[in-house]
């Protein structure tokens, strides 16, 4: 199956700084990549779509300019995280899906903001 | 809203028993139907896909979807205690994936 590479896998950051988290497809190109977020105990929520080359589609209540999504290339899609608060501690996971077909889960980033 | 819906346990089933999981969809436009596994800490892995009404097998697992019913439900035999995890129910109206909240079995050595 497609393989999609996430870092980091944690990070610890200060409340009011931003964290970046990247995507990438090892062997595929990704033209749409899709952010999850996951609280405890809770399902993956969809946060936003992202297509490369143009400007992602966020889920209603997801606010577009604190996370911040790139997807400059067919290969990689960035979420950053600005002026993070510790109510956006979560697990941030990215997914690939083959059109038609199952979605393939980056590892995953359990996101702290202290 | 498209919404999927699952109990989310947990089910406890003793080792080498049948689990069942169970999952009710809103949307009757969806067309692709899947089970995902996911262990604490851990990004989800498929298990099964399914897109057809009626049945499914690939080892221990078996799919089942009745689309007029609106409902999806996964049988796990000869259960091991690896098998416990959390086990979410997805379904596809088109090119997003929606997650059901997720269903916790423990299985009982």
């Amino acid at each position: 199956g497609a393989v999609v590479s996430q870092h980091p896998s944690r990070v610890i950051c200060k409340s009011g700084t931003s964290v970046k988290i990247e995507c990438r497809s090892l062997d595929f190109q990704a033209t749409t990549m899709f952010w999850y977020r996951q609280f405890p105990k809770q399902s993956l929520m969809l946060m936003a779509t992202s297509n490369e080359g143009s400007k992602a589609t966020y889920e209603q209540g997801v606010e577009k300019d604190k996370f911040l999504i790139n997807h400059a290339s067919l290969t990689l899609s960035t979420l950053t995280v600005t002026s993070a608060h510790p109510e956006d501690s979560s697990f941030y996971i990215c997914s690939y899906r083959v059109l038609g077909t199952e979605a393939f889960f980056g590892q995953g980033t359990r996101l702290t903001v202290v | 809203q498209k919404e999927v819906e699952q109990n989310s346990g947990p089910l406890s089933v003793p080792e080498g028993a049948i689990a069942s999981l169970n999952c009710t969809y809103s949307d009757r436009g969806s067309q692709s139907f899947f089970w995902y596994r996911q262990y604490s800490g851990k990004s989800p892995e498929l298990i099964m896909f399914i897109y057809s009404n009626g049945d499914k097998e690939d080892g221990r697992f078996t799919a089942q979807l009745n689309k007029a019913s609106q409902y999806v439900s996964l049988l796990i035999r000869d259960s091991q205690p690896s098998d416990s995890a959390t086990y979410l129910c997805a379904v596809s109206p088109d090119d997003k994936i929606i997650f059901g909240k997720g269903t916790r079995l423990h299985i009982l050595p």
